[in-house]
């Protein structure tokens, strides 16, 4: 597509409840990234994707978040036994290969845990 | 680990006037430096991409400077408008494969 496409854009779930987050980047993207933004907060990296694996996810807070990019395109963020404090907006961002390269973000999922 | 601050935190001027927003960073081995804009309950839409080996970028009203040894960037902004108004980021890309981003400037311009 011609942009990095986000969904659900806003997601509301109850404490302890399951969620995913859908990312659909540029077509040929090799790279996929996701971030968290708290409030009042620039974005902070979560997982880093080339291809179908996942080449760096140090930024996943705990074992609760989890992350799959099966075919090399469409990427699912997971959040299990979700919490208030899982409450952010998540952006996805996508770029080509090659660490000249500038990313291009989506436009997020709010995700509020109640 | 880098570490980016942005200068100042909120900002509010008269429509017209010619503005600098700061950026600085830790870690002068970067790849690149990326601004971005963010408007309210949005995602973020880039401005400006400068490459370490580049001293400065221009777009429109729009002018970013790098100045790597120092760890600096710097965002003008000419003639600025209410259309402006918006949180401004400046994000790293170091040497791992993420960004480092600040916390970002809101830029509120008064008609």
């Amino acid at each position: 597509g011609a942009g990095v496409s986000q969904t659900p854009s806003n997601k509301v779930t109850e404490k302890g409840k399951y969620v995913e987050l859908r990312c659909d980047p540029i077509s040929g993207h090799t790279a996929l990234y996701w971030y968290r933004q708290s409030l009042g907060q620039g974005p902070e990296f979560l997982i880093y994707f080339q291809g179908t694996g996942a080449a760096d996810d140090s930024g996943l807070p705990n074992d609760r978040f989890f992350a799959v990019r099966p075919e090399g395109s469409v990427s699912t963020l997971k959040i299990q036994r979700t919490e208030r404090g899982d409450s952010a907006v998540y952006l996805c961002a996508s770029s080509s290969s090659g660490q000249g390269i500038g990313y291009t973000f989506g436009s997020g999922t709010r995700l509020t845990v109640v | 680990k880098q570490e980016v601050t942005q200068i100042p935190a909120a900002l509010s001027v008269p429509e017209g006037e010619n503005l600098v927003l700061n950026c600085s960073f830790t870690d002068s081995a970067i790849y690149n430096l990326q601004w971005f804009r963010q408007d309210p309950g949005k995602g973020l839409t880039s401005l400006l991409l400068i490459q370490s080996s580049q001293r400065e970028q221009t777009s429109g009203r729009l002018n970013a400077s790098l100045d790597k040894s120092s760890g600096r960037s710097t965002l003008y902004i000419a003639a600025s408008q209410p259309g402006d108004s918006a949180t401004y980021l400046c994000a790293v890309r170091s040497g791992a494969n993420n960004l480092f981003f600040g916390t970002g400037t809101r830029l509120t311009v008064i008609p």
